[in-house]
């Protein structure tokens, strides 16, 4: 079974500050990888996904960005952080099919 | 592109009662469609999924149905107990879409002793 790995777990970071979140995942090969973002109290909304390696695809207009290096790892990253950027993001993994787990997440306060 | 739509936002029951918590979907072409729990700061977890091709899945306590024809889905816990008390999502993908997911908004259930 698959294990996802994202760090740090928690972060507070200043409006206008860069950001790098990364996601790495074990036990699957070529898994389709997908970036949410929860805001407190509400439902998750999907970022980015991507295929393979470097096969980006973004579902939202914004300041972030994300990258897949390696076949299992995933990056979301920030030139800018906005106070909006604010929220709980969640890296998941679907190898070999449709299910997608989601790993422990990162929470980002931005002050 | 696909809506999943989920109610109630809120459920409250007593120990031992059920509950059942109901999506509709949009797209006649989604054609898998999961379960999350997920408890207060923790990742959502993977509780039950079921394909377009059966119309009813049950593990222990849950279980989910499926009217393709309606096209709604509900998720059903018997004897519901305190720790069922978290935030439900259901959310629906079809294949050949890189199995993305479309999430409901959750529904809170409390179970109270």
């Amino acid at each position: 079974s698959q294990t996802i790995h994202q760090w740090p777990a928690t972060l507070v970071q200043p409006v206008g500050s860069p950001l790098s979140l990364e996601c790495t995942v074990e036990g699957t090969s070529n898994p389709n990888l997908y970036w949410y973002r929860q805001a407190a109290g509400r439902g998750l909304q999907l970022l980015f996904y991507s295929v393979g390696i470097g096969q980006i695809s973004s579902e939202v207009p914004q300041n972030l960005s994300a990258s897949r290096p390696q076949d299992r790892q995933f990056i979301l990253s920030s030139k800018k952080l906005l106070l909006s950027d604010s929220g709980f993001y969640l890296c998941a993994s679907a190898g070999g099919g449709e299910t997608q787990y989601f790993g422990p997440g990162t929470r980002l306060l931005v002050l | 592109g696909e809506n999943v739509e989920q109610h109630p936002s809120t459920l409250s029951v007593q120990e031992g009662d059920s509950a059942v918590i109901k999506c509709t979907y949009s797209d006649s072409a989604s054609n898998y469609f999961p379960w999350y729990k997920q408890e207060l700061g923790k990742r959502p977890q993977l509780i039950i999924d079921i394909r377009s091709n059966v119309g009813e899945k049950k593990d222990q306590r849950i279980a989910v149905t499926l009217n393709k024809t309606a096209k709604h889905f509900s998720l059903h816990i018997t004897e519901t107990q305190p720790e069922d008390s978290a935030v439900y999502f259901c959310a629906a993908s079809r294949s050949g879409g890189y199995n993305k997911l479309i999430f409901g908004a959750g529904t809170r259930l409390a179970v109270h002793p």
